[in-house]
């Protein structure tokens, strides 16, 4: 079946500093592939999205890169805030639903 | 566009009630989705449904009912509720493999 790995949390970091959430997956062929966000008391909402190998993602100035060779979808952002402060998720669509990770929680300090 | 709303957003069940969560969306979308939230567990499937009448079982799906009698409607149902079903309950619908979640119904059961 589909599986999705995800860094264990949590990230603590300084505002401005770069960022990298590792996510690979298990899937047959070649599914789609999402990061999703979820601020605290609220539901999930969808970050990025890549649909086929070596698309990237981007969107808040995060960003993703859709790589089939290492079966990865890595999160990156290259400054980040204390509004990025959330639960990350990576996920693919397969057999008509998502596969979740298990969330990556991310805190940023001023 | 309400989107997809879940209601109630938060109920405390006694061991061995019964209640339904209640799921509608207004988008048209074919596929639906619920999912249970728990720490260090990400997202799980409990049922999905690809289209009125069509539903099938999740990853976890003991102790749940659905039904999915029009398209809007998706409503999932504790028989009899366990501690073990304490848990933030999320319903999703989809078009083209991208998801909208409803704001969740955080569930206690004591």
């Amino acid at each position: 079946g589909n599986s999705v790995t995800q860094m264990e949390g949590p990230v603590t970091l300084s505002e401005e500093a770069f960022l990298t959430i590792n996510c690979t997956y298990t899937a047959t062929g070649y599914p789609s592939l999402f990061w999703y966000v979820q601020y605290p008391g609220e539901g999930l909402q969808l970050l990025l999205k890549a649909t086929k190998a070596d698309d990237k993602g981007s969107n808040k100035g995060f960003e993703a890169t859709y790589r089939k060779e290492t079966t990865s979808f890595h999160l990156e952002k290259g400054s980040v805030q204390v509004s990025d402060s959330a639960v990350y998720f990576c996920a693919l669509w397969g057999y008509s639903t998502l596969t979740f990770g298990k969330g990556t929680m991310l805190l940023v300090s001023p | 566009n309400a989107g997809v709303t879940q209601t109630p957003k938060f109920q405390v069940l006694k061991t061995g009630q019964s209640m339904t969560l209640q799921c509608a969306q207004d988008m048209n979308h074919e596929y639906m989705s619920w999912y249970r939230q728990d720490p260090g567990m990400g997202l799980r499937l409990i049922h999905y449904s690809v289209g009125a009448g069509i539903t099938d079982q999740g990853e976890v799906p003991n102790g749940y009912n659905v039904s999915r009698s029009t398209t809007e409607d998706f409503p999932l149902r504790l028989l009899s509720a366990a501690p073990s079903q304490t848990s933030v309950y999320f319903c999703a619908s989809s078009y083209n493999t991208e998801a909208f979640f409803g704001q969740g119904t955080r569930l206690t059961v004591v």
